[in-house]
């Protein structure tokens, strides 16, 4: 089994619908957890930190963690045909160094004008 | 320029030439790193510098060999790769190397014949 499981899509929604985009772990040791989001030819930006459970909200974005489940979530309000991208989540267990991060293989996302 | 820029943005190389790829990171951070994205798989660490000194090899075969002359630079010498090295390399950084919030570069699609 591996470390942190993410569907690869591709997810197609139209303009102005929710988004769910989603992870599981296996390491319940996991306690910062991050999305990152690329475009293509791109390289990945963060788009969201949060730290043990709970919600963080920035703007039409929620992230979502449910360490019971070990679950993560992110959420996009009113979607845009800008939010097109590949969605990668990522945690890790310590404040620590970056090899210690594990990453999903990504969700690609297409949202249909 | 800002952020982390990398050159070139695309290589094609055969199996016995030598090639070299360049990062550099305008955000005043300390540590730089390199990871390997192949298609529908996760980011994979490669190496880390952390005030230009590698705190972390992640089983890296030697045809890989990174140099960080300083803070801001950082280089991926490649020589007698394989096919299955082609990959897009991503360049990203952080203030330091105990710090999960990385900055990335666009990378460098590689294609090895």
């Amino acid at each position: 089994q591996k470390e942190v499981e993410q569907d690869p899509g591709p997810l197609s929604v139209p303009e102005g619908a929710i988004v769910s985009l989603n992870c599981t772990y296996s390491n319940s040791a996991f306690q910062y957890f991050m999305w990152y989001r690329q475009y293509s030819r791109k390289g990945p930006e963060l788009l969201m930190y949060t730290y043990s459970s709970g919600n963080k909200e920035d703007g039409r974005f929620t992230a979502q963690v449910d360490k019971s489940s070990k679950y993560i979530s992110l959420f996009i309000r009113d979607s845009q045909p800008s939010d097109s991208a590949t969605y990668l989540c990522a945690m890790s267990d310590q404040y620590s160094s970056a090899s210690k991060i594990i990453f999903g293989s990504g969700t690609r996302l297409s949202i249909r004008p | 320029e800002t952020g982390v820029t990398q050159t070139p943005r695309h290589l094609v190389m055969g199996m016995t030439n030598k090639k070299s790829l360049k990062c550099e990171q305008h955000l005043g951070h300390n540590a730089m790193y390199w990871y390997k994205q192949s298609a529908k798989k996760p980011l994979e660490l490669m190496f880390v510098y952390n005030f230009k000194e590698q705190t972390e090899n992640n089983s890296v075969p030697s045809r890989f060999s990174p140099e960080c002359p300083n803070s801001s630079h950082l280089f991926l010498h490649l020589h007698t790769l394989q096919p299955e090295d082609s990959a897009l390399y991503l360049c990203a950084s952080s203030p330091n190397g105990q710090n999960n919030e990385q900055f990335f570069g666009p990378g460098t699609r590689l294609t090895v014949l």
